[in-house]
């Protein structure tokens, strides 16, 4: 079956820690996308990537990094600067990029502690 | 910048209709999506409408599209319990490489 999985779909952290989530798919899909949705405030665009080895920052870049050596992969890395982590992210793929529908994957929800 | 506006929350009984609106800011959006969201999941594609479109229908889903009022509407005909959800609009921004969400309305139906 095609899709995108993301792990874990909880995770926990303790302030001051990095901690790296996964997204995998395997649609074969060029362009990868991370959001962060909270309570009210629909989803934000976390990076975005358009091709292998190259990304764009979105609205909420700061506190965030992210690799894309694979096309099947686009980890996301929540870093100690974040300030507020705890989140739902969601990770999203599409086939040609730009305002093409986009698929998304079941989400992980990260708790920082 | 983007500005894709929807009303928080939505109750409706089982059997009625929903309708949930959606304002956006461009007008030169090629398409428009309407996304579901059931708890603790991820976004599933719910439909699309074309801009040159002013009326989709699927099953029971209409959307209607006004241009002139940037004004997006997703009517959910007999409205079962398993429609409970939190459902997005989205536009892709000119000239971006990503679509732009609405804050989602999240639907409540009551048996």
């Amino acid at each position: 079956d095609g899709g995108i999985t993301q792990s874990p779909k909880y995770l926990f952290r303790k302030e001051g820690q990095n901690v790296t989530l996964s997204c995998e798919q395997n649609l074969n899909h060029d362009a990868m996308y991370w959001y962060r949705q909270d309570p009210g405030q629909g989803l934000r665009l976390i990076y975005y990537s358009q091709i292998v080895n190259d990304f764009q920052k979105g609205d909420i870049a700061e506190g965030y990094s992210v690799s894309r050596e694979k096309k099947e992969s686009f980890p996301l890395t929540v870093t100690s600067a974040q300030k507020n982590p705890t989140a739902f992210y969601l990770c999203a793929s599409t086939a040609l990029g730009g305002g093409d529908q986009q698929f998304f994957g079941p989400g992980t929800r990260l708790t920082v502690l | 910048g983007e500005d894709v506006e929807q009303s928080l929350f939505l109750s409706v009984r089982e059997g009625d209709s929903s309708v949930i609106n959606c304002t956006y800011t461009d007008s030169s959006s090629t398409y428009l999506y309407w996304y579901k969201q059931e708890p603790g999941a991820g976004l599933q594609l719910l439909t699309y409408i074309f801009s040159n479109m002013d009326m989709k229908q699927d099953q029971r889903l209409t959307v209607l599209l006004n241009k002139k009022d940037k004004h997006l509407s997703l009517r959910i005909a007999d409205t079962q319990t398993g429609d409970s959800a939190i459902y997005f609009c989205a536009e892709p921004p000119p000239g971006a490489n990503n679509l732009f969400f609405g804050t989602g309305t999240r639907l409540t139906v009551i048996p």
